[in-house]
């Protein structure tokens, strides 16, 4: 397995629609994950932040399943303004000093 | 507060040609990094430093080389630049250890090199 994976995507919603996309891990010993946004040649912003089961920020909700090493971002009531890549990223050590990114999923919400 | 800076925004090298990047931050933060993000991949981290005068290498090191020798600045140089190495190159920069913190990233160095 890859360190990280992500739905390639590109995801094509239109606005109002729900949309999720999963992430899978490979080391098991990961505390903490991040969902970051890039726009189209922008640099990467954090998003969210994800270190217990789940987290919640508006209309974004990340949830984490450590069992079977995935993390999704659901995206409710999708905007023009949410048309970007998100990229899951986990650390590579548990020393926080070292990450990895994944390849990012690709989302166009359609008017 | 201006965040991270990266200098310059856009470069066209021929190969063999050597350059440098330069990254600043104003945020006070420890640790800074030096990533660069080709098509189809994900961001991989070139080198790391965990506080002024340290350096670590990252994933992908081979042909770069990198210094802090103050705390605000990290600079990526290439001392002979390859075709190979055509990417866009971000530097990012978080207070503490990754795992709790933010990063946040520059705006991106786009090279080419012929």
């Amino acid at each position: 397995r890859k360190e990280v994976e992500q739905d390639p995507g590109p995801f094509n919603v239109p606005e109002g629609a729900t949309v999720a996309f999963n992430c899978t891990y490979s080391n098991s010993a990961s505390q903490s994950f991040f969902w970051y946004r890039q726009d189209c040649r922008k640099e990467p912003k954090l998003l969210m932040s994800v270190y217990s089961s789940g987290n919640e920020d508006g209309r974004f909700t990340a949830q984490l399943n450590r069992a079977s090493q995935y993390i999704s971002l659901l995206i409710r009531d999708s905007k023009l303004s949410d048309s970007a890549t998100y990229l899951c990223v986990v650390p590579r050590d548990n020393y926080g000093q070292n990450f990895v990114f994944g390849p990012g999923t690709r989302l166009s919400v359609l008017p | 507060n201006a965040g991270v800076t990266q200098t310059p925004k856009f470069r066209v090298l021929k190969t063999g040609q050597s350059m440098t990047l330069l990254c600043a931050q104003d945020m006070n933060h420890e640790y800074m990094y030096w990533y660069r993000q080709d098509p189809g991949m994900g961001l991989r981290l070139i080198h790391y430093s965990v506080g002024e005068g340290t350096t670590a290498k990252g994933e992908v090191p081979d042909g770069y080389n990198v210094s802090r020798l103050k705390k605000q600045n990290f600079l990526l140089g290439l001392e002979s630049a390859a075709p190979s190495q055509t990417s866009v190159y971000f530097c990012a920069s978080s207070y503490s250890r990754g795992w709790q913190e933010t990063q946040y990233f520059g705006p991106g160095t786009r090279l080419l090199v012929l």
